[in-house]
């Protein structure tokens, strides 16, 4: 099956520092990636979705400035958490897809921030 | 957004017994899918249907997606320690979104 995979696993950051969360799609070319973030106990949410080569789209709510998403290639999307604060901590977890709507959307395994 | 509700949120049975879990909604959706989710692990997709009345069988586990596509079941016979983890369901997002929405979750935990 097709594989998806995340980097780093997971990270311990100062507040007010940058990290960058990798998203890859392994054996197959995903037209989409989409990235969503999970609090503990609760379900996921969709933050932003990403076609590469063009600027993501962002969900309500979601700072487009606070995390910037660049879907450079048909295997690679990254998410960069700027200026994180203790209140970004959480599980965040990328999606890729091959095609349209109808297909399938792997998940990543996650990464897990924590912002101290 | 279209919502989806799931329960019950959580669920806590003795192996050997059969358990029930449901996602409800109150919109339309072209499509429902389940993932089954460990600690520390992203959803692991489980089986999507697409068909009003579709049923769908995965060993212990069947899936049913409602007639009028509002609605879909879980069920799982003789549970088993290792169907402990976070069941979710999950549809199109729908309102020009691309992306799923989720429900919160079921939360099983099977007791040997």
């Amino acid at each position: 099956g097709a594989v998806v995979s995340q980097h780093p696993s997971w990270v311990i950051c100062k507040s007010g520092t940058s990290v960058k969360i990798e998203c890859r799609s392994l054996d197959f070319q995903a037209t989409t990636m989409f990235w969503y973030r999970q609090f503990p106990k609760q379900s996921l949410m969709l933050m932003a979705t990403s076609n590469e080569g063009s600027k993501a789209t962002y969900e309500q709510g979601v700072e487009k400035d606070k995390f910037l998403i660049n879907h450079a290639s048909l295997t690679l999307s990254t998410l960069t958490v700027t200026s994180a604060h203790p209140e970004d901590s959480s599980f965040y977890i990328c999606s890729a897809r091959e095609g349209g709507t109808r297909e399938t959307q792997y998940f990543g395994p996650g990464t897990r921030l924590l912002v101290l | 957004t279209q919502l989806l509700e799931q329960s019950p949120q959580f669920l806590s049975i003795q192996e050997g017994e059969n358990l029930t879990v449901y996602c409800n909604s109150s919109s339309v959706f072209s499509s429902l899918q389940w993932y089954r989710q460990e600690p520390g692990e992203g959803p692991v997709l489980l089986v999507t249907v697409v068909t009003g009345g579709e049923v769908k069988k995965l060993k212990r586990l069947t899936f049913q997606f409602g007639d009028a596509r509002k609605d879909s079941s879980l069920h799982i016979t003789a549970a088993q320690p290792g169907d402990t983890g976070l069941y979710l369901c999950a549809g199109p997002s729908g309102g020009g979104a691309d992306g799923l929405t989720f429900g919160k979750g079921t939360h099983l935990i099977i007791q040997p």
